[in-house]
């Protein structure tokens, strides 16, 4: 089956730059997603990485390496509203449906 | 329009009652999911329909029921429910069946109380 690890909490102050990481074990692997939620919010895609590398979008950044089954997401110039939940994501064996990291909250701060 | 709209926002239902969440889409996604949240959990996969048809039920018990009447449409008909099933209902779309490349769009959800 599908698992994921992340850790549980982050703390930042305003301005700083964060990294979240995620280890993932499946069977079969078409990505590694992330998706943000505020308290209270839905889910919302972030970034999606199919290959090796780093893919840039705007203060966020996303990493994955196939090779360690690790990945890994960059929060530059921390801004309050950061604060959210952040999951990352694989799809199941079959590639129908997304299965979620436990997710990481980050508490951002002045 | 990129939104996925759920109804109601908040509910709270005895044991007995019957009642229904609604999700809606108008981006012609092809595929929907139902996902159960509990607070300070992940997302928790319950059913999806790929192409109006149900692809995947996620072992969900049969108090829950889910209908998918159209591609834009997707229903969650409860019925007998029990205070562990309070929870935050998520409905989500996709463009197609593929959760390998697809972006899930989530709706904001229906926050569920049973008494």
């Amino acid at each position: 089956g599908q698992s994921l690890e992340q850790p549980s909490e982050v703390t930042a102050v305003e301005g700083a730059i964060v990294q979240i990481n995620c280890t993932y074990q499946t069977s079969g692997f078409y990505g590694l997603s992330w998706y943000q939620q505020h308290d209270g919010g839905a889910p919302t895609f972030l970034s999606y990485n199919a290959l090796d590398g780093l893919e840039e979008t705007g203060r966020f950044s996303s990493f994955l390496s196939r090779s360690d089954s690790y990945g890994y997401l960059l929060l530059q110039e921390l801004q309050m509203k950061d604060s959210a939940s952040y999951f990352c994501a694989v799809p199941n064996q079959a590639g129908t449906a997304l299965i979620f990291g436990k997710g990481t909250t980050l508490s951002v701060s002045s | 329009d990129t939104e996925v709209t759920q109804t109601p926002k908040h509910l709270v239902m005895g044991m007995t009652n019957k009642k229904s969440l609604k999700c809606e889409q108008h981006m012609g996604h092809r595929a929907m999911y139902w996902y159960k949240q509990k607070a300070k959990k992940p997302p928790e996969l319950m059913f999806v329909y790929s192409y109006e048809k149900l692809s995947i039920n996620e072992s969900v018990p049969s108090r829950f029921s889910p209908e998918c009447p159209n591609s834009s449409l997707l229903n969650l008909h409860l019925h007998a429910l029990q205070p562990e099933d309070s929870a935050l209902y998520l409905c989500a779309s996709s463009q197609t069946g593929g959760a390998g490349t697809d972006t899930q769009y989530f709706g904001p959800g229906t926050r569920l109380t049973v008494l």
